[in-house]
Formats: structure tokens, C-alpha cells, sequence
């Protein structure tokens, strides 16, 4: 069954520094989506992506938030600027046209 | 905004038994999608069960069904035949027909006793 896929599955940076998060999402998938979880609480929603452009983004998706698709496959997200507070687990997610959102195992971001 | 709310952080049940957990939601819209996802400890998404505003039919799959009551704005998840295998946290969501985001309650810790 195909399966959304997360790089890398843990991720420890230090608090100012970039950070890149990749998905591979299910092939024939048009819409991508990220989500936060901090340690903790519930999954909060940071942004969707279609047609090569952001869909909808919460209020949480600032400035030093940024989505791209490089190629035919991936889908990043890039933290410019990481802070203590960004230190979370991020999923991505897929779908078609459909109402189902498939997940990948979810990268952990720990920012020191 | 749509808000939803799951009251109960914690419910257990015995191995084999039933157990409900509960979630409300608040919404103006009139069409939307609920879900029930299970996170293990594994932290993976998984997605038990889904239930599409305007059908009146209880979806069911499983061993896993749904009491939906739409005036109430109300959406439970029931667990019949428990296993431990069972035993994750469980969030319900929203998700506007017109929208994409999904938008999660709290979630509630499901213990099973053997």
C-alpha cells in the first residue's frame, strides 16, 4: 500500500539555525499538507499546498515558515530561524481529491 | 471558527469489552467531514474511521463505529471487542467540505487492561 514517507525521523538543531523537514508524498496525490504536534497537546495545522502554491496556512505559518515542492516528488518545509518552541513533531500529509489526509510517520525537531 | 472538544483525556477499558469515547464540535457549516485518527506511542496518524456530514448512516468499520447526531453538533467513536492493540490516544476532527485543513481535539488516552 503506497504510504506518505518523512526525512529524517529525528532532527536536533540549535536554537537560530535552518532546518529542512522532507516528505515523499503518495505519488498520485495533489494536495500536501503539514502539521505541529508539540509534546503533548493536540495536532494543530500549518499549511495545505496545491497546484504548486499555499491553499491555506494557520495563524502558526509566519514569516520564518516556508513550503516548496522542488521536484516531482518531495515536499519540504523549511524553518528559517528555529527556535526552542518550534521543538515539536511535524507530519506530513497527502491526499488526492478526495477527504482523506494520509500521514507519514511524523519527523521530531528538537531545537537546544 | 470550528472548534472540537473531546472532555475525556483518559478512558480505560477491559480487554474485550466496549468503550465510548466522546467528541463534540462546533461549526455553522452545514456539510463537513469528521474523522477519528489513533496515535500510538509510534506517534503515527492513523485513521480509524470517517463519517461525511450529510450521510445519516452511522459509519461503521470493524469493531469501530460512530454515534453521529448532527443537531447535536456530537460525534463518538464506540469500540466494541477491545484489544489491547487498541490502547492509543485517539483524536477526532473536523474538516470543512470547502476547506482543507484538519482541525483536532484534545484527544483521548485509551488505556486496555488485560
Amino acid at each position: 500500500e503506497p504510504e506518505v514517507t518523512q526525512t529524517p525521523s529525528h532532527q536536533v538543531t540549535q536554537m537560530g539555525q535552518e532546518v529542512i523537514l522532507r516528505c515523499v508524498p503518495i505519488s498520485n496525490h495533489l494536495y500536501f499538507y503539514w502539521y505541529r504536534q508539540i509534546l503533548g497537546q493536540k495536532v494543530e495545522f500549518l499549511v495545505s499546498f496545491y497546484n504548486n502554491e499555499i491553499s491555506e496556512k494557520s495563524e502558526i505559518f509566519d514569516d520564518q515558515f516556508s513550503v516548496e515542492r522542488p521536484d516531482g516528488s518531495n515536499f519540504t518545509l523549511k524553518i528559517r530561524s528555529t527556535k526552542l518552541e518550534d521543538s515539536a513533531m511535524y507530519f506530513c500529509a497527502s491526499s488526492d481529491f478526495g477527504a482523506y489526509q494520509y500521514f507519514g510517520p511524523g519527523t521530531r525537531l528538537t531545537v537546544l | 471558527a470550528q472548534t472540537v472538544t473531546q472532555s475525556q483525556p483518559e478512558m480505560s477499558v477491559q480487554e474485550a469489552e466496549t468503550v465510548t469515547l466522546s467528541c463534540t464540535y462546533d461549526t455553522s457549516e452545514s456539510d463537513y467531514y469528521l474523522f477519528w485518527y489513533k496515535q500510538p506511542p509510534s506517534r503515527q496518524m492513523i485513521l480509524v474511521i470517517r463519517q461525511e456530514a450529510y450521510k445519516q448512516q452511522n459509519a461503521t468499520e470493524n469493531r469501530f463505529s460512530v454515534n453521529f447526531q448532527k443537531a447535536a453538533k456530537s460525534f463518538s467513536l464506540k469500540i466494541s471487542d477491545s484489544q489491547l492493540g487498541d490502547a492509543a490516544m485517539y483524536f477526532c476532527a473536523y474538516r470543512s467540505v470547502s476547506g482543507s485543513r484538519l482541525t483536532f481535539g484534545e484527544g483521548t488516552q485509551l488505556t486496555v487492561n488485560p
